[in-house]
């Protein structure tokens, strides 16, 4: 059972156009929610990320969004450029105990920005 | 952010080994943790290495399988055992970071077992 979905795999885009990605979520204990970059042969790199609490944070030309009553988050770039091409992971943070928390990850959308 | 050095970056490796992947951290830290990802698939927590004490492990990964260990707040290894060609995957460390609740991931291992 997949906790966190995302269902595009793949999404192109022209240099300077809006990226929108999406991920959704089924489990209401989740209390933060982080986004991944990923180049080929490199360990996925912190992005943005957003609390249970707010419906927006915002960094440069990301924008993440948070529909708690759909259980669905969102990733906006804009604008897009060409080395924003990559694999995005949505993830999202839920407690375990004691002082730990564990992330579950989406399958990852891959972004191709088209110069 | 700490910064994370994994070792080996991709093997290939025969059936019926193991293989260990080390992975340094540049700062102390309390947990650490090790991910699969297989082809196609979601990254997936293997475990979790506190220093000092035995790891927990996520359902569906057995200490047989998957043994870990973490000698100090810097260093930790996986290592994956009697290996069969579904263990190819990258595998991936990571530590948690402080600063808007992000965690910093190792550049992975791939690992293709024939």
């Amino acid at each position: 059972d997949q906790q966190v979905k995302q269902n595009s795999p793949s999404l192109s885009v022209q240099e300077g156009r809006i990226s929108i990605l999406n991920c959704d979520y089924t489990n209401s204990m989740f209390d933060y929610f982080l986004w991944y970059k990923k180049y080929p042969a490199e360990g996925p790199t912190f992005l943005i990320s957003i609390s249970s609490i707010k419906d927006k944070n915002e960094d440069g030309r990301f924008t993440v969004f948070l529909n708690k009553s759909a259980k669905h988050l969102s990733l906006h770039i804009v604008p897009s450029q060409p080395g924003d091409s990559a694999v995005y992971f949505c993830a999202a943070r839920i407690y375990s105990g004691g002082s730990n928390y564990k992330l579950t990850f989406g399958k990852g959308t891959l972004l191709t920005v088209n110069p | 952010s700490a910064v994370i050095s994994q070792k080996p970056s991709r093997d290939i490796c025969q059936r019926g080994t193991s293989l260990t992947i080390q992975c340094q951290v540049d700062s102390q830290v309390t947990m650490m943790f090790w991910y699969r990802q297989q082809p196609g698939q979601s990254l997936t927590l293997i475990a979790t290495a506190n220093q000092g004490s035995e790891a927990t492990y996520e359902s569906g990964f057995v200490i047989d399988k998957f043994p870990i260990s973490r000698p100090n707040l810097t260093f930790s290894t996986l290592t994956v055992s009697n290996m069969s060609p579904e263990d190819s995957s990258i595998y991936l460390c990571s530590v948690r970071t402080v600063a808007e609740y992000g965690y910093t991931f190792g550049s992975g291992t791939r690992l293709t077992v024939v």
